[in-house]
């Protein structure tokens, strides 16, 4: 059974903070990531994907994927009030078309 | 209209009842999904289309039955559903090369979701 992990938080980061969000997977032969954004009551949003080994950057967004660790992370830089919201992460679509989200870190940034 | 479009964005059925969920996408994508959210759960696919023809059948109830005509538009059929069964339906559509090539076919972009409530 292919999982994705992550913890289900409230992650609570004050206004400016770095929010760091993880995420674990159990197929090694993974090799495409990616975060999605969901807010209350909305559908979820893509915003970053990544394809391989190390950073990738985005404006405030850095993705960050270790295959060897089967570990990703999505930072946050200057974190903002509006980027309180749900976090997907995702991966897995690649010898089908079956993309195994986890259940979400839910992000709560204090003014 | 632009992107992913789903009618209704609220459904209320009886058990006896037959309804569909209908979903259209703008963007010239050419596989589209059906994701089942439900509270506290992570999102699970349904069904997938790639270019009209059902790829995957992530063992969902025959109550659940998918529709794609062509490669913008994708029905659910829903009879006999159980109370079980209300949730979020989320569409989505992503593109997928006709050599098969998948890497971008995880870049979903999902409708706005059919909130569904069986009584």
């Amino acid at each position: 059974q292919k999982e994705v992990e992550q913890n289900s938080g409230p992650l609570s980061v004050p206004e400016g903070a770095i929010a760091s969000l993880n995420c674990t997977y159990s197929d090694r032969g993974s090799q495409s990531f990616f975060w999605y954004r969901q807010y209350s009551g909305k559908s979820p949003e893509l915003i970053m994907s990544i394809y391989s080994n190390g950073d990738k950057e985005d404006g405030r967004f850095t993705a960050q994927l270790n295959k060897a660790s089967q570990y990703v992370s999505l930072l946050i830089r200057d974190s903002q009030p509006s980027d309180s919201a749900t976090y997907l992460c995702a991966g897995g679509m690649d010898s089908s078309y079956k993309l195994i989200f986890g259940s979400g870190t839910r992000l709560l940034v204090r003014p | 209209e632009t992107g992913v479009t789903q009618t209704p964005r609220h459904l209320v059925m009886g058990m006896t009842n037959k309804k569909s969920l209908k979903c259209e996408q703008h963007l010239g994508h050419n596989a589209m999904y059906w994701y089942k959210q439900s509270a506290k759960k992570p999102l699970e696919l349904m069904f997938v289309y790639n270019f009209k023809e059902q790829t995957e059948n992530n063992s969902v109830p025959s109550r659940f039955s998918p529709e794609c005509p062509n490669s913008s538009h994708l029905f659910l059929h829903l009879h006999t559903l159980q109370p079980e069964d209300s949730a979020l339906y989320l569409c989505a559509s992503s593109h997928v090369t006709s050599g098969g090539y998948k890497i971008r076919a995880g870049e979903l972009f999902f409708g706005e979701g059919s909130r569904l409530t069986v009584l």
